[in-house]
């Protein structure tokens, strides 16, 4: 199957900093990539939706200038969590759509981020 | 509202064969999925059901009733490795992933 790489896997910062996690489809265009949180025991929680080349379509309570999505190319995403705080601590999962709304979603392997 | 509901937790036996059922309600249906996550690690897809009746794919299988808007996974000769958490999800209207809340899955000696 297709592959989706994230980078960092793992990130721990000081309260107040800046992180920007890179979500890559390596072997196919993604014209959608989604950005999912998952706390602890909980079910992954769809943050926002990008598509190449416009602006991020967030969900509700999802705070569009804390978490800026960049979506430039059809085989990279961003997501920047500005002043992270120690609450923002969470799992941040990344998946990637090719083939138009019908297609298959790959899920990337998540990145911890760890506010302290 | 759209929701999915799934146990959240079953317990079996390394050997045996265990069920976990998902019914849901949302906008729109466009097949029903199910993933593995083992514990800090993403989910990986397992199977996908666009029309009634099982999918076999190996040790797993999947089944969907359109009609009962339900749905499940069974797993056959379960491994010690099958320990993780299962997720339905299914695509809405709008072509979104809409995700249970998930299922742990316990395998004991």
């Amino acid at each position: 199957g297709a592959v989706v790489s994230q980078h960092p896997s793992r990130v721990i910062c000081k309260s107040g900093t800046s992180v920007k996690i890179e979500c890559r489809s390596l072997d196919f265009q993604a014209t959608t990539m989604f950005w999912y949180r998952q706390f602890p025991k909980q079910s992954l929680m769809l943050m926002a939706t990008s598509n190449e080349g416009s602006k991020a379509t967030y969900e509700q309570g999802v705070e569009k200038d804390k978490f800026l999505i960049n979506h430039a190319s059809l085989t990279l995403s961003t997501l920047t969590v500005t002043s992270a705080h120690p609450e923002d601590s969470s799992f941040y999962i990344c998946s990637a759509r090719s083939g138009g709304a019908k297609g298959e979603q790959f899920f990337g392997p998540g990145t911890r981020l760890t506010v302290l | 509202g759209q929701s999915l509901e799934q146990p959240s937790e079953v317990t079996a036996v390394e050997g045996a064969i265990v069920q976990i059922n998902c019914t849901y309600q949302t906008s729109g249906f466009y097949g029903l999925s199910w993933y593995q996550q083992h514990d800090g690690g993403a989910p990986t897809f397992l199977s996908y059901n666009a029309l009634d009746g099982l999918e076999e794919t190996g040790r797993f299988s999947s089944f969907l009733s359109r009609s009962d808007s339900y749905g499940y996974l069974l797993l056959q000769e379960l491994q010690m490795k099958d320990s993780a958490s299962y997720f339905c999800a299914v695509r809405d209207s709008n072509y979104q992933l809409i995700w249970g809340a998930g299922t742990k899955l316990i395998i004991k000696p």
